[in-house]
């Protein structure tokens, strides 16, 4: 498949591991933010959202966090399995409609 | 599977030609992005439409146009084609163009300019 970015910084976990995947971003009127799942040749996969008023939300077996105050997102990641491995990208919306601008993406390697 | 569906998979064409890809929204989404993904820029936001109409811009080329039809598929026409063109062409949906939704995407077109 194509490679997304050569030089994306890369994260290795062993599997059963917790990972976490930060994600600065920059406009401080974004108001929503996803979190994108990317395996090679497939598009991105969402996988969990966060609207600014909350600062935490959990999904299955992940959890997003929201720092407003300097601008920090984060995605962890609960016991890490070898389908987990992907590029990750952060999203955010700054309400200038609902185009999405992405971050640039973290490569999670799980290794077995 | 998103459920949104984009087609060609892949296309190999020349400088200076035109292509158009095709996408087709999730069920019940009103809503179509189109986003470029190149090694360099990473995933950049082309044009949205809803339920036809052209809804927001971003950094598309004079020579990149969209559409969305009745039916809420739609196509991104590239002309002129040009080497820095090759990239992944994604197309997205989401129930609505309002604000803070989840946009759903396809497998998107590989493009390469040869």
């Amino acid at each position: 498949g194509e490679s997304v970015g050569l030089h994306l910084p890369t994260l290795s976990v062993q599997e059963g591991d917790n990972s976490i995947i930060n994600c600065a971003y920059s406009n401080s009127a974004s108001d929503y933010f996803i979190w994108y799942k990317q395996e090679s040749g497939k598009g991105p996969q969402f996988i969990i959202d966060i609207r600014s008023n909350m600062d935490k939300r959990q999904g299955q077996r992940v959890t997003v966090l929201l720092n407003k105050t300097v601008k920090h997102l984060s995605l962890q990641i609960a016991a890490t399995q070898p389908g987990d491995s992907a590029v990750y990208f952060c999203a955010e919306n700054n309400n200038a409609g609902n185009m999405l601008t992405f971050g640039g993406g973290t490569r999670l390697m799980v290794k077995p | 599977d998103s459920g949104v569906t984009q087609t060609p998979k892949h296309l190999i064409t020349a400088t200076g030609q035109r292509v158009t890809l095709r996408c087709s929204p999730r069920s019940g989404d009103l809503s179509v992005y189109w986003y470029q993904q190149s090694l360099d820029q990473g995933l950049q936001f082309l044009i949205q439409y809803y339920n036809g109409e052209e809804r927001a811009k971003g950094n598309i080329l004079e020579r990149f146009s969209a559409q969305q039809f009745p039916d809420l598929h739609s196509e991104l026409n590239l002309s002129s084609l040009e080497l820095g063109d090759s990239a992944l062409y994604f197309c997205a949906s989401s129930l609505s163009g309002l604000n803070n939704q989840p946009q759903h995407f396809g497998d998107g077109t590989r493009l390469s300019i040869l």
